[in-house]
């Protein structure tokens, strides 16, 4: 069975600062992979996907996440964070299948 | 803009009621979820729809049903509350039928419920 670990439960960085929230998951064949958002009380919101193709994908907000099949991971990354992206993120995955599979999500605090 | 509406975004129940949580989506898909979401256990799916009237158990689905009347209607039912089940609420939709999860979901705000 698929499953995803997000390593980091909590990261605070500094406004402007760059970021690195990892993912990890376990699935035997090439996954659907997904990182989504969630604000202070509200829902998910899909940030990128990646199917197949290009390993590096652009998300919205400035994001983006890379795919890498050698260490199971497909990490988000954003050059500059804005007090804005506080949120929390989960990464998910999916065979396509069955239903997507999430980590237990990142939290992130973002300072002055 | 595509919506997944959850009627409630705040609940407060007493134990042992019978509870719906009501989940409405406009985009004709056919696939719908519930994920309960607690803190330090992420998103975990208690059942999930492909179809009307077709129903799937997930990892959690003890103490809940669900109901699939129509194709845009997924209702999750708690039919004897317990405070164990305290928890944030998250209905999500997606499509094509069969491809779960081909091409990610579209989730509602959530039903944050209270058992007391």
């Amino acid at each position: 069975a698929q499953s995803v670990t997000q390593p980091d439960i909590h990261i605070t960085v500094s406004e402007g600062a760059s970021l690195e929230l990892r993912c990890n998951y376990s699935y035997g064949a090439t996954p659907y992979l997904f990182w989504y958002v969630q604000s202070p009380g509200q829902g998910l919101q899909l940030l990128l996907k990646y199917f197949s193709g290009d390993t590096l994908v652009q998300g919205i907000k400035g994001f983006e996440a890379e795919f890498k099949r050698s260490q199971s991971s497909f990490n988000l990354r954003k050059p500059s964070v804005h007090w804005s992206d506080a949120a929390e993120y989960f990464c998910a995955v999916g065979p396509g299948n069955t239903p997507l599979v999430f980590g237990k999500g990142t939290r992130l605090s973002v300072i002055a | 803009d595509v919506k997944v509406t959850q009627s409630s975004r705040y609940l407060v129940k007493r134990t042992g009621e019978k509870v719906f949580l009501e989940c409405v989506q406009d985009m004709d898909h056919e696939n719908m979820f519930w994920y309960r979401q607690d803190p330090g256990l992420g998103l975990r799916l208690i059942y999930f729809s492909y179809d009307v009237k077709m129903k799937e158990k997930g990892d959690i689905p003890e103490g809940y049903s669900v109901s699939r009347e129509k194709k845009e209607r997924f209702s999750l039912i708690l039919e004897s509350a317990s405070t164990n089940q305290t928890s944030m609420y998250l209905c999500a939709s997606s499509s094509p039928t069969g491809s779960f999860g081909s091409y990610g979901y579209t989730f509602g705000s959530g039903t944050r419920l209270t058992v007391v």
